[in-house]
C-alpha cells in the first residue's frame, strides 16, 4: 500500500463549486504539505502543517483553505473554484531532521479541472 | 521572484551517455538541496540530496555537484538509461524556509535508446 494517498485522483468541476481534496499518510510523519504544479512553474507551496495544531500559509494560499484532522490526514479545500485553479495538486509529508533538511515524500497527485 | 531556477525546460540524451541537469538559486541562506524525479501520473520521488557542507554527493549512477560561490548545482546521470526519462526538479531549503522546500520549474529529460 502507498505511504501517501490522495483522493480523488481526478476531478472535473464547475466554476463556483466547493471542492475538497484529501490526503492520508501511513508514514507517521508530523509534517504535511499541499502543492500545486503548473506547466513551467514547478511545484508551489499552498499550505503546510508541522503538527496537528499548526497550519501555515505557503506562497499561493489565496482561494484555498486546509484542515488537519489528525496526524495522518490533511485536506485542501477550494471554497469557490475558478478556472485558474486547474492544476495538478500534490500532498507531501516529512519528518523533521537536524538543520531543517527535511526530505519530503509525495502522494500520486490529484488532477483538478475547473470549467 | 523565482529563487530556484532550472533554465533548461528539456534535455535529450542518447542512452549510455551522460545527462547533466542544471539548477541555479539566488537565496544564499539555502543550505540543503534535493533532486526529485517525476514520471507522468505519479508524484515526485526523492532522488538524491546534498548539504552545503559538501560539494559532491554520489549514489550509484547519480551524482550531485554543488558550487556555493556560483549558487549552482547540477545532477549528473551516468550512464543514462531510457528509464531515466522523466521530469527532474531541483529543490532547496534553509534559512527562513526552514522545513519547507522551494522548487525549480523542472527539466524534462528524454533518453533515447
Amino acid at each position: 500500500d502507498a505511504d501517501v494517498t490522495q483522493t480523488p485522483r481526478n476531478r472535473i468541476t464547475k466554476t463556483g463549486k466547493r471542492i475538497m481534496l484529501e490526503c492520508s499518510q501511513t508514514k507517521g510523519h508530523d509534517r504535511m504539505y499541499w502543492y500545486r504544479q503548473d506547466p513551467g512553474l514547478g511545484l508551489r507551496l499552498i499550505y503546510y502543517s508541522f503538527d496537528v495544531k499548526d497550519i501555515n500559509k505557503g506562497e499561493i494560499s489565496d482561494g484555498y483553505s486546509v484542515s488537519r484532522q489528525a496526524q495522518a490526514k490533511f485536506s485542501l479545500s477550494l471554497e469557490s473554484a475558478i478556472p485558474n485553479q486547474t492544476a495538478l495538486y500534490f500532498c507531501a509529508t516529512s519528518e523533521p531532521r537536524a538543520g531543517g533538511s527535511d526530505t519530503q515524500y509525495f502522494g500520486p497527485g490529484t488532477r483538478l479541472t475547473v470549467l | 521572484d523565482q529563487q530556484v531556477k532550472q533554465n533548461s525546460p528539456s534535455l535529450s540524451v542518447q542512452e549510455g551517455r551522460i545527462s547533466i541537469l542544471n539548477c541555479d538559486y539566488t537565496n544564499s541562506m539555502f543550505d540543503y538541496f534535493l533532486w526529485y524525479k517525476k514520471y507522468p501520473a505519479e508524484g515526485p520521488t526523492f532522488l538524491i540530496s546534498i548539504s552545503s557542507i559538501k560539494d559532491k554527493n554520489e549514489d550509484g549512477r547519480f551524482t550531485v555537484f554543488l558550487n556555493k560561490s556560483a549558487k549552482h548545482l547540477s545532477l549528473h546521470i551516468v550512464p543514462s538509461q531510457p528509464g531515466d526519462s522523466a521530469v527532474y526538479f531541483c529543490a532547496a531549503a534553509g534559512g527562513t524556509s526552514y522545513g519547507k522546500l522551494t522548487f525549480g520549474q523542472g527539466t524534462i529529460l528524454t533518453v533515447h535508446p
